[in-house]
C-alpha cells in the first residue's frame, strides 16, 4: 500500500537555527514527490517537485533532496515567516497525490 | 495570490440548504480536483476531472455533486449536508504528466 510518513509532527526552532524535515515514502512506481507549504486558512502552496533519487532543488532558505526511500526539506537559518505546515506528497501509478500528515514548523524570533 | 480562484471564501449553511462552491483556473490545466481538509489533517481527495470528464470519485456521498462546465471551471454542488461536512474545501488543477497540482485558498464551509 502506498504510504507517506512525515517527521517530526511539530518542530520549534529559534530564528537562525537550521534543521531538516523528513518525508519517508513507500509507493509503487514513484512519478514525483512534491513539497508544499500551507499557512493557516490558506491552500497548500507548491514549493518543489523531485523526480529521481539524487535530485536536489533550492529556493531561498529551503533545499529539498530525494533518495529512493525518503526526502528531506532542509531549512537554513530560518526566519519567523517560515513558520507554516509543510506537506509532502507523492504521485504514484494511480496518478493520485498521497499526502503525509505534515510537519508544523514554528520559528521564534 | 494563487492562480486557482475559489469562491466564496467562507460559507455558512443549514442542513437543508442548497449551495455551490466555485473554482476557476486559467493555467490551461486539463485536470481539476476537489479536496476536503479537516483541521490539522492533510487534504483528502474527493473528485478528479480529466478533460472535463469525471475520472475519479473517491466514494463521496451523493450530497456532494461535482460539475465541470468547461476546462476552466469546476463547481461543487452541496445539498442536505451534515455537521461533519464542515471543513476547508480545496480546488486544485494540474497534476498532468507528473506536474504538480496547484491549489486555491479554499472555501471554509460551516454546517449549522
Amino acid at each position: 500500500e502506498d504510504q507517506v510518513t512525515q517527521s517530526p509532527e511539530a518542530l520549534r526552532l529559534q530564528e537562525g537555527e537550521s534543521s531538516s524535515l523528513n518525508c519517508s515514502y513507500t509507493v509503487s512506481g514513484l512519478r514525483g514527490l512534491f513539497w508544499y507549504r500551507q499557512d493557516p486558512g490558506k491552500g497548500p502552496e507548491f514549493l518543489f517537485t523531485l523526480y529521481s533519487a539524487g535530485e536536489e532543488k533550492e529556493k531561498e532558505r529551503l533545499k529539498a533532496t530525494l533518495t529512493k526511500k525518503e526526502s528531506f526539506l532542509h531549512i537554513t537559518a530560518p526566519k519567523p515567516e517560515d513558520s507554516a505546515t509543510y506537506l509532502c506528497a507523492v504521485s504514484s501509478n494511480t496518478g493520485k497525490l498521497i499526502f503525509g500528515q505534515g510537519t508544523t514548523l514554528q520559528v521564534k524570533p | 495570490d494563487t492562480e486557482v480562484t475559489q469562491t466564496p471564501k467562507h460559507l455558512v449553511m443549514g442542513m437543508t440548504n442548497k449551495k455551490s462552491l466555485k473554482c476557476e483556473q486559467h493555467m490551461g490545466h486539463r485536470a481539476m480536483y476537489w479536496y476536503k481538509q479537516k483541521a490539522k489533517k492533510p487534504p483528502e481527495l474527493m473528485f478528479v476531472y480529466s478533460y472535463e470528464k469525471l475520472s475519479i470519485n473517491e466514494s463521496v456521498p451523493s450530497r456532494f455533486s461535482p460539475e465541470c462546465p468547461n476546462s476552466s471551471l469546476l463547481n461543487l454542488h452541496l445539498h442536505a449536508l451534515q455537521p461533519e461536512d464542515s471543513a476547508l474545501y480545496l480546488c486544485a488543477s494540474g497534476g498532468w504528466d507528473n506536474q504538480p497540482q496547484h491549489f486555491g485558498d479554499g472555501t471554509r464551509l460551516s454546517i449549522l
